[in-house]
């Protein structure tokens, strides 16, 4: 089975430009969550989607972040305009609908995309 | 405010100790509570604990929940330098996760 997939791996660009990741769940896979790992802290939720459909956006920044899944498959995340403090990792994780026989919801997260904001 | 407390937030010890690391915390309507190991990026999955008392083990790790305490203790031992990482502790509750900021082990040979 395919992981995760995230790209690009890393990013380094200037304040106040712009900046996109994508993810590509595990086929199958209903629900896709986006998170953003500060150095030294645990991953923090931005967005959850089921579907094409968003379960949870309450901590993401809507003024500059926003995300889609348009065909509930594939997702994009982006952030414009980027600030210094939105360096960090960005992980994407995605599961099943439901899946009692998985001893962690099949949680499966992505290799991330480390950016930097300079 | 939901809150996943771990510690210590970082650990040094040497090959062939036994470390525990704990995860305490206070969330609305728990569902479970996760363990997973962060060597590079992406975490990876340890262990998933719902009910009080019952230990779960994997080789040279086990984990136990205590829902009265409402922590949950990761032990580790004989370790060996591929421990080195940082270890995560996450709560699912009301259809999310919220995740502790780890604890950062160090296995010196």
């Amino acid at each position: 089975e395919a992981g995760v997939a995230q790209s690009p791996r890393y990013k380094i660009i200037e304040k106040r430009q712009s900046v996109a990741f994508w993810c590509n769940p595990i086929s199958g896979h209903a629900t896709l969550y986006w998170y953003q790992q500060i150095l030294g802290q645990g991953p923090k939720l931005l967005i959850q989607f089921q579907n094409n459909g968003v379960v949870d956006d309450s901590q993401l920044p809507k003024d500059r972040f926003s995300a889609e899944r348009l065909k509930g498959v594939d997702s994009t995340l982006k952030i414009q305009p980027a600030k210094l403090e939105d360096s960090a990792v960005y992980l994407c994780a995605s599961s099943p609908l439901r899946d009692t026989r998985t001893t962690n919801y099949g949680y499966t997260f992505g290799s991330g995309t480390r950016l930097t904001v300079v | 405010e939901d809150k996943v407390v771990q510690s210590p937030l970082s650990l040094v010890v040497h090959e062939g100790d036994t470390v525990t690391l704990n995860c305490s915390y206070e969330v609305t309507n728990f569902r479970s509570l996760l363990w997973y190991k962060q060597e590079k990026k992406a975490p990876t999955f340890l262990f998933m604990l719902t009910s009080s008392g019952i230990e779960k083990k994997s080789g040279r790790l086990s984990s136990i929940l205590d829902k009265k305490e409402l922590s949950s203790i990761l032990n580790i031992t004989a370790t060996q330098t591929g421990d080195s990482a940082i270890y995560l502790c996450a709560v699912r509750h009301a259809g999310k996760s919220t995740f502790g900021d780890g604890t950062t082990l160090t296995v010196k040979p």
